[in-house]
């Protein structure tokens, strides 16, 4: 079964710089998420797209922003990088059924280190 | 602050022990779950246990839910060494799909 699909795996930029983090939510889930997670700590919520629209907003630092394409998948760039953004970022996708988003499907995880 | 508290922080068995964490929360959840982490790694789904109901099993796996504590306990029984991974409580609140995620406990399986 197709599952969530990351690229970058993995990604070192220097301080300062942009950086562009993809994901490939399971065909027809409805719902895409990011999360960040920081070394020795647990996800935190960045962002969501319900069908292409921004549904959701977390502890997303202005410096970053987020889109979902036509196609469904989603991007996550980030400018100004700076050392604190070293992290595990994780995109999950779900379908929204009536009774809530249910069960989330992680992908593998882009680790972006930041020298 | 975070939805979820887990406890313990971290959790050292022998292989065929079972491993018992507790994950407790603030507000009124939609459903509770739990996820395990191998080092690095990607979150694995492994059980949804929604607010109307009080246990679930899966395979070795038996989580049950007080809502009127506002806590889970999630019991993995005959563990493996292949146990090994950390695993986080997450809540899905009411018309708010984004999980909140607790702090994890760390669990060793040693063989």
């Amino acid at each position: 079964a197709a599952g969530v699909i990351q690229s970058p795996r993995h990604l070192i930029k220097e301080k300062r710089e942009t950086a562009t983090l993809k994901c490939y939510p399971i065909p027809r889930h409805d719902t895409v998420y990011w999360y960040q997670q920081g070394p020795g700590q647990d996800p935190q919520f960045l962002i969501s797209f319900y069908e292409k629209m921004q549904s959701d907003k977390g502890s997303i630092p202005d410096r970053f922003s987020a889109q979902q394409f036509s196609d469904y998948h989603s991007e996550l760039n980030m400018s100004s990088l700076e050392l604190g953004d070293s992290a595990l970022y994780f995109c999950a996708s779900s379908l929204v059924k009536r009774q809530g988003a249910g069960e989330q499907f992680f992908g593998p995880g882009t680790r972006l280190t930041v020298l | 602050s975070q939805q979820g508290e887990e406890d313990p922080q971290a959790l050292s068995i022998q292989e065929g022990e079972n491993a018992t964490m507790n994950c407790s929360y603030k507000t009124s959840i939609n459903n509770l779950q739990w996820y395990r982490q191998n080092s690095g790694r990607g979150l694995v789904h492994l059980i949804l246990i929604r607010s109307n109901e009080r246990e679930k099993h899966s395979g070795r796996l038996r989580v049950t839910l007080d809502t009127s504590k506002k806590s889970s306990s999630l019991l993995i029984t005959a563990s493996r060494a292949a146990d090994t991974a950390s695993y986080f409580c997450a809540t899905e609140l009411p018309n708010d799909y984004k999980l909140s995620f607790g702090a994890g406990t760390t669990v060793t399986v040693r063989a």
